[in-house]
């Protein structure tokens, strides 16, 4: 059974770089897409983007000039980067297995809070 | 404000069926299809419920069901008991590749 599992930092300063690592276990990345979704405090889900096996990525319009999304399919973890960070990224962060076939993610991570600091 | 529009709360009695929307509000639709639901607990992690608009995924429990016509979607819960209290969320996509979530729906069990 395919597990996730967020792991970074909590506390970012304003303006630096957010970054996630989410480690996929008991089941291969190959084939599948990767995403991130993220929930501010007392919020709605908020889609981010996602990652195909193969490096394409695709990503949120609204964030797509700060947004950076990687793998590394022999560690079996995928990565967020989020730039120029303000308190309105604050929230948890998920990660989540996409099924390209049917547009949706069926397995997801625990979640990562992740404050922003001024 | 989200392109897919949903109630902020429903509530119905133990054993009653209650039915959540989500209509798309937006016209970057391009065809709305790929819909899910995802029920979200207190403190926990979204959990998915309905895929591809009727489909249920391994586990999850037939009183879930999904259902659309036209440009709304709906989730129905039949028989519905006090775990069901929860955050229900619907999804779809924007020209292929771009995903959008509904507000949220706060599912109370009177």
């Amino acid at each position: 059974q395919v597990q996730l599992q967020e792991s970074g930092p909590g506390l970012v300063k304003a303006s630096e770089t957010l970054s996630l690592t989410c480690t996929v276990s008991g089941g291969s990345m190959n084939s599948y897409y990767w995403s991130w979704i993220r929930q501010p405090p007392g919020k709605g889900l908020e889609w981010i983007g996602y990652i195909h096996s193969s490096g394409t990525t695709y990503y949120n319009p609204s964030l797509k000039s700060r947004v950076t999304m990687s793998l590394d399919t022999s560690s079996n973890q995928f990565a967020l980067k989020l730039t120029s960070v303000t308190a309105a990224d604050t929230a948890v962060y998920y990660c989540a297995r996409f099924s390209g076939s049917y547009r949706t993610m069926d397995v997801w991570g625990q979640g990562a809070t992740v404050n922003v600091s001024s | 404000q989200s392109a897919l529009t949903q109630p902020a709360s429903v509530s119905g009695s133990p054993g009653q069926s209650i039915t959540i929307s989500c209509t798309v509000t937006s016209s970057d639709f391009g065809g709305y299809n790929y819909i899910s639901w995802y029920q979200q607990r207190p403190g926990k992690a979204p959990k998915l419920m309905i895929y591809d608009v009727t489909l249920r995924p391994s586990g999850v429990s037939d009183r879930f069901s999904g259902s659309k016509s036209g440009d709304t979607a709906s989730l129905t819960i039949s028989g519905l008991q006090a775990e069901d209290e929860a955050y229900y969320y619907c999804s779809s996509f924007i020209s292929s590749h771009t995903g959008v979530f509904g507000g949220g729906t706060k599912l109370t069990v009177l």
